[in-house]
């Protein structure tokens, strides 16, 4: 069974700080890993998707990285801002399904 | 944009209600999902479909259950609510499968079953 872990559970950095986000999965058979973003009360924003013959993804401020055989990726979110506060959850697909962290929750102060 | 709704946003309910979670999609999509999801927790799969007339049970186990009749519709139903039920349910679809296209999901519906 996969499972998906995100370290920290929450996350408090000043506005222009660069953010790191984990993400690690026990099954390194995936199709794809995705990010999405969630706001409180809100159903889950896709950000970005990578494929398992991917290395990385990129899209604006943000960029995911992808090692499958060391079962991890990484979501890098350039120049924060007070708007990037929201949670942050990977997710990756072996097959028919979608396998979710329990999520990162960013604080960005101004 | 995503282009999928669910009504309602939030219910409260008495035990033994039966009701009935609405979930719609203008984006053609042949795959659709519920999701179930508690506070500070991962999502689960409950129920998905491929296509009309085609339902399946996810990983977590659940009383609920779905019909697609149409392309568009994909609602959840609870024949006999719980407190044990109390979850917000998020309804997502994708254009290919999970396996190779981004899910787009619905504001889901916080469900209080008292």
């Amino acid at each position: 069974k996969q499972e998906v872990t995100q370290i920290p559970a929450a996350l408090s950095v000043p506005e222009g700080e660069n953010l790191v986000l984990n993400c690690s999965f026990t099954d390194s058979a995936i199709y794809n890993l995705q990010w999405f973003r969630q706001d409180p009360g809100k159903g889950l924003t896709s950000l970005l998707l990578i494929q398992s013959s991917q290395r990385e993804q990129t899209s604006g401020r943000l960029n995911a990285s992808l090692d499958k055989s060391s079962g991890r990726s990484t979501l890098y979110i350039a120049a924060s801002q007070p708007g990037d506060s929201a949670t942050y959850l990977c997710a990756v697909s072996n097959d028919y399904k979608l396998s979710f962290g329990a999520g990162t929750t960013v604080t960005v102060r101004a | 944009e995503a282009d999928i709704y669910q009504t309602p946003r939030y219910l409260v309910i008495g035990t033994g209600k039966k009701i009935t979670l609405e979930c719609s999609q203008t984006m053609g999509h042949d795959k659709m999902y519920w999701y179930q999801q508690d506070p500070g927790m991962e999502l689960h799969l409950i129920h998905y479909s491929y296509g009309v007339n085609s339902t399946e049970k996810g990983d977590l186990s659940s009383e609920s259950t779905v019909s697609r009749i149409r392309t568009e519709h994909f609602p959840l139903t609870l024949e006999s609510a719980r407190p044990s039920h109390t979850s917000q349910y998020l309804c997502a679809s994708s254009e290919g499968g999970a396996y190779n296209s981004p899910l787009h999901f619905g504001n889901g519906t916080r469900l209080t079953v008292t």
